[in-house]
């Protein structure tokens, strides 16, 4: 099976600050990773799919990037509605895996 | 507009059985596959395993194969979950999600099952 090892698992940030998540793949998953924001009590929502591409509606300060084994997820501008937690999620192949997630919290 | 809703809460006992459902609405259901997602209390997700309604294919994660069985009705839109043996370990909220294509990022979300397994 595939791991991904998601980093850090917390985070305190202020409003305003730059945000940047990792997951790493122990081996090459081409650009099939996803990133998905959670709240709590709350089911998870897609931001990015196929590692870059924004979802439909998600506001234009989250990004994607990587390809093969290193991916970022990077909010440009911490907002208030962003304090969650985040998940990476490889889809190259079965069994599909999340990353252990990372909990971003108000400093 | 799509739309995944699934069962009650339930508490069950150990050893007993249980299947919960997730009802699909707003496109063609046989047409898209149904993955079923645990999260433990206070823990991240897993993804248990998934099924395309059309054929009825069904893939496990290894970690599940045995535990659970995902079966699908696409006369009526809906996916289930089952248990014939409940565990106090199974106790965690269950997901089920849309993909487009079998190994693929889900988009669209139920709000989840809570399953409470306890004496």
């Amino acid at each position: 099976d595939i791991q991904m090892t998601q980093s850090p698992s917390s985070l305190s940030a202020s409003v305003g600050d730059r945000v940047t998540i990792t997951c790493r793949a122990s081996q090459g998953i081409r650009n099939d990773l996803g990133w998905y924001q959670q709240k709590p009590g709350k089911a998870p929502k897609r931001l990015i799919y196929a590692a870059s591409t924004l979802q439909s509606g998600v506001p234009s300060r989250f990004s994607g990037s990587g390809s093969g084994t290193e991916f970022t997820l990077t909010i440009s501008s911490l907002q208030p509605e962003d304090f969650a937690t985040y998940y990476c999620l490889q889809h190259n192949s079965y069994p599909l895996i999340f990353g252990g997630g990372t909990k971003v919290e108000i400093k | 507009e799509v739309q995944l809703v699934q069962s009650g809460a339930v508490v069950k006992k150990p050893g007993e059985s249980l299947k919960i459902s997730c009802k699909a609405s707003g496109y063609i259901f046989s047409t898209y596959w149904i993955v079923w997602v645990r999260q433990m209390p206070g823990k991240g997700l897993e993804w248990m395993g998934i099924i395309y309604p059309g054929d009825s294919d069904t893939r496990y994660s290894p970690s599940f194969q045995g535990q659970v069985t995902i079966s699908a009705d696409k006369s009526i839109s809906t996916a289930y979950l089952q248990w014939s043996s409940l565990k106090a370990s199974d106790t965690a909220m269950y997901y089920c999600a849309r993909t487009v294509g079998g190994a693929n990022s889900p988009d669209y979300w139920g709000q989840g099952t809570l399953v409470t397994v306890s004496s």
